[in-house]
């Protein structure tokens, strides 16, 4: 099962906005409602921001969004602030694949 | 508020044995999967399993299958992820996370232990 492709970085000054892409299959992204996103600091654990392609957590600023077309998912950081600064990482569930779960490679994300 | 604390971290040389743990919350009641993610220094994650608590319902990975084994001792609600010949290359950061609602299909991971950094070194 290869991982979902992400760009390695992006970047953007504070107040703007930045999206990052996640592209899979017809077998992952394009097959499933449920890609989630997980953004992880330096030396930190992963959290959830994501679930659902839009769904937000309890208590995840209004700042992150998710959408999906086709095969491809985005998140979008709004407002950036310097506490966005961070590795982020997407997920999918593979339903048609005997192995049903992928993460995207990473992107950085560098508040500028 | 469900949280998954870790045991801490290891240094080990190669060829030796490990098991590393995960303790939660109502185990033996709960329908949510368990999983372990590695993190190679500088890398992205993998996920190298899941374990269902209550019949002990294993699913590897491809890459991870014959490598370690992932079991669970519901009475004490800890999961844990197991080397028998650990490698150089076994060197990373393992998370334990859990599938955020009940059932296998269509979830995500949350939430996620604090990490376990393996360092496997002579």
């Amino acid at each position: 099962q290869s991982a979902l492709t992400q760009p390695p970085s992006a970047s953007g000054s504070p107040g703007e906005s930045v999206t990052i892409s996640c592209t899979g299959t017809s077998s992952d992204v394009g097959d499933s409602d449920s890609v989630s996103w997980y953004q992880q600091h330096p030396g930190k654990a992963p959290k959830l921001i994501i679930y659902d392609v839009t769904k937000r957590p309890s208590g995840v600023p209004d700042r992150f969004s998710g959408s999906k077309s086709d095969n491809t998912a985005s998140l979008t950081v709004s407002g950036l602030q310097a506490e966005d600064g961070a590795d982020y990482y997407c997920a999918s569930y593979a339903g048609s694949n005997n192995w049903k779960y992928v993460f995207g490679t990473g992107t950085k994300v560098t508040v500028l | 508020e469900v949280q998954l604390v870790q045991s801490g971290t290891e240094v080990k040389k190669p060829g030796e044995s490990l098991q590393i743990s995960c303790r939660g919350s109502r185990f033996s009641s709960s329908t949510y999967w368990i999983g372990w993610v590695r993190q190679l220094p500088g890398k992205g994650l993998e996920l190298m399993g899941l374990i269902y608590p209550i019949d002990s319902d294993v699913r590897y990975s491809p890459s991870f299958q014959g490598q370690v084994t992932i079991s669970v001792d519901k009475s004490i609600s800890t999961a844990y992820l197991q080397w028998n010949t650990l490698r150089t290359s076994d060197t990373a950061m393992y998370y334990c996370v859990r599938l955020g609602k009940g059932g296998y299909s269509n979830n995500w991971f949350d939430p996620w232990g604090q990490g376990t950094l393996v360092t496997v070194s002579s």
